[in-house]
């Protein structure tokens, strides 16, 4: 089956600091990709879509400007928190939509947990 | 708007008993329904799926039957083993192009020996 891959899968930085986050479609090509965040014993949380070539859409109370999405190639977008604090630390998870559009069906990267001391 | 409704948790069983998750939805049009799998410290795994009424999805014991006249897709597995212990999501998607998928709050099953 389709495969996406995450790197890295943990992180710790320090307050004040940038972090990026890759997310990879291994074996098949994602014109979009979507960006979650997990807090803990919740569910996902929609941030954002990534449209490969073009800017990214936003949901609602997500600011672009603190978590900047790239969607540089039909294989990788990458998801970077700026000036990090410890309010940033969370699970974070892609997804990318490989087949028929209207199935829906979405493939899950493994996850990054990051940490902002 | 589209929405998951899921039985909260957690669940506790024995071993070998038998599992039922709850999960209704709302939605407009004719959605997919999935059931995600999420082990400790991993990403989600598609568990199984189904795309049009009457449908039964189901993997490694899982079965879930997609019923519009009542609008749920319950969970259910004959004989739980420890290795099941994972939060488990039910989700839909409104099958409008590569669309966003709508999440229950998840149900963590805890199984004991």
């Amino acid at each position: 089956g389709a495969v996406v891959s995450q790197h890295p899968s943990r992180v710790i930085c320090k307050s004040g600091t940038s972090v990026k986050i890759e997310c990879r479609s291994l074996d098949f090509q994602a014109t979009t990709m979507f960006w979650y965040r997990q807090f803990p014993k919740q569910s996902l949380m929609l941030m954002a879509t990534s449209n490969e070539g073009s800017k990214a859409t936003y949901e609602q109370g997500v600011e672009k400007d603190k978590f900047l999405i790239n969607h540089a190639s039909l294989t990788l977008s990458t998801l970077t928190v700026t000036s990090a604090h410890p309010e940033d630390s969370s699970f974070y998870i892609c997804s990318a939509s490989a087949g028929s559009a209207n199935t829906g069906e979405l493939f899950f990267g493994e996850g990054s947990r990051l940490t902002v001391l | 708007g589209n929405s998951v409704t899921q039985m909260e948790g957690p669940v506790t069983l024995s071993e070998e008993a038998f599992l039922t998750i709850n999960c209704t939805y709302t939605a407009t049009g004719y959605p997919s329904l999935f059931w995600y799998v999420q082990y400790p410290g991993e990403g989600l795994q598609l568990l199984l799926k189904a795309t049009k009424a009457d449908d039964k999805g189901s993997n490694k014991g899982f079965e879930a039957t997609y019923r519009k006249e009542t609008t749920s897709f319950h969970l259910e597995k004959g004989s739980v083993q420890v290795s099941d212990s994972a939060v488990y999501f039910c989700a839909l998607s409104d099958g409008r192009g590569y669309q966003k998928v709508t999440f229950g709050t998840g149900t963590k099953l805890q199984v004991i020996p």
